[in-house]
């Protein structure tokens, strides 16, 4: 049974395009979250939203729009993509704002 | 924003042999988790401390979280390749925003 799912798994665009990852959780948990991991290995916050509201915006550009439709949802969808872009995204999700989160299995986005 | 420094920042060392990663900070935190990420796929929890002083052990790793809750440390006995990993703590103090340090990336050797 997976937790945290994300797809897809990896993605090779060209800069300029629009894409967008999505991200599922069945634990039943209230706060979800983007991290970005550079290549060297650190992993920042993006967003985080507790029941369906924004809570976290880490001074990210604005290409970059997270969509909760539900408690379950967290899809992050990226304007205009520049090389600077190309990292691993995680999603994860935790049962309240301080617990301890549980990570999918992260999206390699590459851009050209 | 509140930092975490983790050290060191990467080992390499010989199977059987035992080792410390160290998480710390100037502020206080709430509770803090160490997570092992292994190449390819997400941060795994392995636990988390709450207690000031707190230890907690998990077969050959044990925790410990500073009496001040400002720091902690992660120590492997006899590692095996098994343990070889990225290593991150992670906490969240007065703010929601959860924070990781840069993390300990561990080789072990067969």
């Amino acid at each position: 049974d997976t937790a945290v799912s994300q797809t897809p798994k990896y993605l090779v665009t060209q800069m300029g395009n629009d894409k967008s990852i999505k991200c599922e959780q069945n634990l039943g948990h209230d706060t979800m979250y983007w991290y970005k991991q550079d290549s060297k290995k650190f992993l920042k916050i993006m967003f985080s939203y507790n029941n369906k509201e924004l809570i976290i915006n880490e001074t990210v550009p604005n290409r970059f729009s997270p969509k909760s439709p539900d408690k379950a949802h967290l899809n992050l969808h990226i304007n205009s993509l520049e090389l600077g872009d190309s990292a691993v995204y995680f999603c994860a999700s935790s049962l309240g704002l301080r617990n301890e989160q549980f990570f999918g299995p992260g999206t390699r986005l590459t851009v050209l | 924003t509140q930092l975490l420094e983790q050290s060191p920042q990467f080992l390499s060392i010989q199977e059987g042999e035992n080792l410390t990663v160290y998480c710390n900070s100037s502020s206080v935190f709430s509770s803090l988790q160490w997570y092992r990420q292994e190449p390819g796929e997400g941060p795994v929890l392995l636990v988390t401390v709450v207690t000031g002083g707190e230890v907690k052990k998990l077969k050959r790793l044990t925790f410990q979280f500073g009496d001040a809750r400002k720091d902690s440390s992660l120590h492997i006995t006899a590692a095996q390749p098994g343990d070889t990993g990225l290593y991150l703590c992670a906490g969240s103090g007065g703010s929601y925003i959860p924070t990781f340090g840069r993390g300990t990336s561990l080789i072990v050797h067969p």
